[in-house]
């Protein structure tokens, strides 16, 4: 069974600031990946990035990077340079065994102007 | 590449009800999992298809089913309506099986209201 936590139900930053969202997880999984998806209002979730749990290097994708602590089961998300269009629910997700993804209940990141 | 379809977009029925939501996967895609997206509950996981096949089922009651075609579209099915079950349900589908890949392209979802 995998289970993830995100302990910010909400955050709000200006725009051009940095921020992180955290996450933490548990699984029993030996080789199991961790997402990051964002969800914006009344749109399709997509994937912001993807964790391989056996590679030690940080994913990046652009403005977006990952702190992943294995041993610490977290999993942050790191913003650079915020954008307006970076406003959304973020699902930290945990995948890679028998019960399709297991998904934390989201933190919902306002950008402001 | 057209994306995830899911229809109806929005639906509304009544308790006691049961109701059938479709999902079309991009094409090439084996693979069609099925959530459940509540403010109260968030992302659950209803169950995965892969070709044809049931691969995973998450914790929901047997009025919750589901089907894959061969040509890899979707259906699920809630039978006997709750008003519990007001929610968004999203499809999703992936290249490979869950297990394997991990990486979820989903569509907009089926919002259905239980009155």
């Amino acid at each position: 069974a995998q289970t993830v936590t995100q302990s910010q139900p909400e955050m709000s930053v200006q725009e051009a600031e940095t921020v992180t969202l955290s996450c933490t997880y548990d699984t029993s999984e030996n080789n199991y990946y961790l997402f990051w998806y964002k969800q914006p209002p009344s749109r399709q979730m997509i994937l912001v990035i993807r964790q391989e749990a056996y590679k030690q290097q940080n994913a990046t994708e652009n403005r977006f990077s990952v702190n992943f602590q294995k041993a610490a089961k977290s999993f942050s998300l790191k913003i650079s340079d915020s954008q307006l269009g970076d406003t959304a629910m973020y699902f930290c997700a945990s995948g890679g065994g028998a019960d399709g993804l297991t998904f934390g209940k989201g933190t919902h990141l306002i950008i402001q102007p | 590449k057209a994306g995830v379809t899911q229809t109806p977009r929005y639906l509304i029925k009544t308790r006691g009800q049961q109701v059938t939501l479709s999902c079309s996967p991009i094409s090439g895609h084996r693979s069609v999992s099925w959530y459940q997206q509540t403010p109260g509950q968030g992302l659950q996981f209803l169950f995965e298809y892969f070709s044809e096949t049931q691969r995973n089922k998450g914790n929901f009651p047997g009025r919750f089913s589901g089907r894959q075609f061969s040509n890899s579209r979707s259906e699920m099915n809630v039978s006997t309506l709750e008003l519990g079950d007001s929610a968004l349900y999203l499809c999703a589908s992936s290249g490979g099986e869950l297990r394997n890949t991990g990486e979820l392209f989903f569509g907009e979802g089926s919002r259905l209201t239980v009155l």
